[in-house]
């Protein structure tokens, strides 16, 4: 089937640890896009990329970085320098043009 | 810059009776609008994505109407179900700025449909 795939789906970072999470879409999609939300709200953008080894800061950028080695790939690392990291990070993509973005499940981020 | 609101932030109905979820748009300059679902600790799912140039947009007990004018939408659901319990989120996507085809979203309506 095809779709967008999240992993893990529950997180959990220490103090000063660098996360990774998984997001894997078999749609041949061109744009992929991170997103975060926080309980009660709706969705705020953190980078997002339009094609492979080509990406740009969205809304809430500082403390996350990625990558898009791949087109199929597109995994997002919380930095140490996110201090409030706790939150629902959910993973879309896109063809181009104007057609709507598909989510993946999400993965729920916390603190230990 | 955009912002986008939904009004009520929750909403309990009956069952049968018909949802009428609202969305309010700052900025007219808009590609297209979209309503998503969310169930609890969910991905979303698309429910409807009407262009800038249509007025509505029709899938089965759902009706999505956009008045790009004065910045709103309207997604209407038919007789609702207790399965149409969900949050529900629009989103627009400006035109203003294209680059990455951005998508704004509103904070979303919880909605309750009880038995």
């Amino acid at each position: 089937d095809g779709g967008i795939t999240q992993s893990p789906k529950y997180l959990f970072r220490k103090e000063g640890q660098n996360v990774t999470l998984s997001c894997e879409q078999n749609l041949n999609h061109d744009a992929m896009y991170w997103y975060r939300q926080d309980p009660g709200q709706g969705l705020r953008l953190i980078y997002y990329s339009q094609i492979v080894n080509d990406f740009q800061k969205g809304d809430i950028a500082e403390g996350y970085s990625v990558s898009r080695e791949k087109k199929e790939s597109f995994p997002l690392t919380v930095t140490s320098a996110q201090k409030n990291p706790t939150a629902f990070y959910l993973c879309a993509s896109k063809t181009g043009g104007l057609g709507p973005q598909h989510f993946g499940d999400g993965t729920r981020l916390s603190i230990l | 810059k955009q912002e986008v609101t939904q009004i009520p932030a929750a909403l309990s109905v009956p069952e049968g009776e018909n949802l009428v979820l609202n969305c309010s748009f700052t900025d007219s300059a808009i590609y297209n609008l979209q309503w998503f679902r969310q169930d609890p600790g969910k991905g979303l799912t698309s429910l409807l994505l009407i262009q800038s140039s249509q007025r509505e947009q029709t899938s089965g007990r759902l009706n999505a109407s956009l008045d790009k004018s004065s910045g709103r939408s309207t997604l209407y659901i038919a007789a609702s179900q207790p399965g149409d319990s969900a949050t529900y989120l629009c989103a627009v996507m400006g035109s203003r700025e294209t680059a990455g085809n951005k998508l704004t979203f509103g904070g979303g309506t919880r909605v309750l449909v009880k038995p």
